[in-house]
């Protein structure tokens, strides 16, 4: 079965300044998706961040960005500029291509942004 | 934007009774529904998946009979939480996925809190 690794229960990150999320996972399979969620305190999840497996670009989003090495089986998040709304739990998340109903959590990085 | 609804957002009830949480895509229809359950401080874990007019599938170790799942339309899927005890409380997530749309979307409702009394 797959598993997702955050090895960092807790991040603090000065305002401004850019962190980075460890998220390492465990396949055996080829083609899957990778996802990064926040959940800020009102624990609505929402989707930060998705890579495809087949892509070797890494994708961007604004300020977010991921750094995606499919041979490690790593995919960090890196915020940039990082903003007082940034501060949430951030989930970590693979979907094999396979079995579209199976989507797993890794256990989360509360981050913290100082002002 | 896709939109999940979650009602109620916070219940609190007796021990024994059963509560129902309703989980609607507002502005989809949602060929799959998703139920996860999280514990205070850990990650969501997947209880059920549901799809409209079939039964549910259900993650081992969780009880069909305790939690029963009804995804009558393709807009709403309910969960009851059958003669709840203190060890339920928890906050449930629902998660749709569109009809249409990329196959790797997924939109999560705000979630529920439940307590058992």
């Amino acid at each position: 079965a797959q598993t997702v690794t955050q090895s960092q229960p807790e991040m603090s990150v000065q305002e401004a300044e850019t962190v980075t999320l460890s998220c390492t996972y465990d396949t055996s399979e080829s083609d899957y998706y990778l996802f990064w969620y926040k959940q800020p305190p009102s624990r609505q999840m929402i989707l930060v961040i998705r890579q495809e497996a087949y892509k070797q670009q890494n994708a961007t989003e604004n300020r977010f960005s991921v750094n995606f090495q499919k041979a490690a089986k790593s995919f960090s998040l890196k915020i940039s500029d990082s903003q007082l709304g940034d501060a949430a739990m951030y989930f970590c998340a693979y979907r094999s291509a396979y079995n579209n109903n199976d989507m797993r959590f890794g256990a989360g990085t509360r981050l913290t942004v100082k002002p | 934007g896709a939109v999940v609804s979650q009602h109620p957002s916070r219940v609190i009830c007796k021990s024994g009774t059963s509560v129902k949480i309703e989980c609607r895509s507002l502005d989809f229809q949602a060929t799959t529904m998703f139920w996860y359950r999280q514990f205070p401080k850990q990650s969501l874990m997947l209880m059920a998946t549901s799809n409209e007019g079939s039964k549910a599938t259900y993650e081992q170790g969780v009880e069909k009979d305790k939690f029963l799942i009804n995804h009558a339309s393709l807009t709403l899927s309910t969960l009851t939480v059958t003669s709840a005890h203190p060890e339920d409380s928890s906050f449930y997530i629902c998660s749709a996925r569109p009809l249409r749309g990329e196959i790797n979307e997924q939109f999560f409702g705000p979630g529920t809190r439940l307590t058992v009394l």
